[in-house]
């Protein structure tokens, strides 16, 4: 039971471009959405966030658009870099434990962005 | 700070044989949390602790796995026996949770990638 879904595993985006990475969730508890990047033989590295309360994001050529209807959330990058080339995973959690705890992050199986010149 | 370290980063190993792999965590953060990937998975949580207490397991597939957090620098995932399906990239990474702020953002190693023959 998959309740964060890239159903995108590639996307190849011409430098200069618009990347735009999608997701889907399933869980209407969520309310907090991260964005990680992964290059080759290196660990994921969080890349950008977005709460529930809001809709938009943005950091320098990186924003996240969340529709809390829709239960998807989207990631664009403007413009596309060569070095952005790497696997995006979206991830998603509940808000922390009245108590203060934590809810741990769901990951999508993530979606391997090619940016070519 | 180094960040998160992980030991070994390649294992080959033949089935049946006992793995160790190691993590030495950012210091000072107070989660630890060991993943899973895999192409058909993605990034799949096996368990995580809070200050060195396993607090949800329920992602570790099977009895032959098991966890440790002896103390605040140092875990743990242990595969007895391993099996060829067993083979992935396990990640270690951890976090610190601050009140009032959003405690999603996790610090991943740089993996440790396991082959069971």
């Amino acid at each position: 039971d998959q309740q964060v879904k890239q159903n995108s595993p590639s996307l190849s985006v011409q430098e200069g471009r618009i990347s735009i990475l999608n997701c889907d969730y399933t869980n209407s508890m969520f309310d907090y959405f991260l964005w990680y990047k992964k290059y080759p033989a290196e660990g994921p590295t969080f890349l950008i966030s977005i709460s529930s309360i809001k809709d938009k994001n943005e950091d320098g050529r990186f924003t996240v658009f969340l529709n809390k209807s829709a239960k998807h959330l989207s990631l664009h990058i403007v413009p596309s870099q060569p070095g952005d080339s790497a696997v995006y995973f979206c991830a998603a959690s509940g808000s922390a434990t009245i108590s203060g705890g934590y809810n741990k992050l769901i990951f999508g199986a993530g979606t391997r962005l090619a940016v070519h010149p | 700070d180094a960040g998160v370290i992980q030991s070994p980063r390649h294992e080959v190993t033949e089935m049946g044989q006992e793995v160790t792999l190691r993590c030495k965590p950012i210091s000072g953060h107070d989660y630890l949390f060991w993943y899973r990937q895999t192409m058909m998975r993605g990034l799949e949580l096996l368990i995580y602790f809070n200050n060195n207490v396993p607090i949800d397991d329920s992602g570790m597939p099977e009895d032959r796995f098991s966890a440790k957090m002896p103390n605040a620098s140092f875990s743990t995932l242990k595969i007895q026996p391993s099996e060829p399906r067993d083979s992935a990239v396990y990640f270690c990474a951890s976090s610190l949770f601050l009140l009032g702020q959003a405690p999603y953002e996790q610090y991943f190693g740089p993996g440790t990638r396991l082959t069971v023959t």
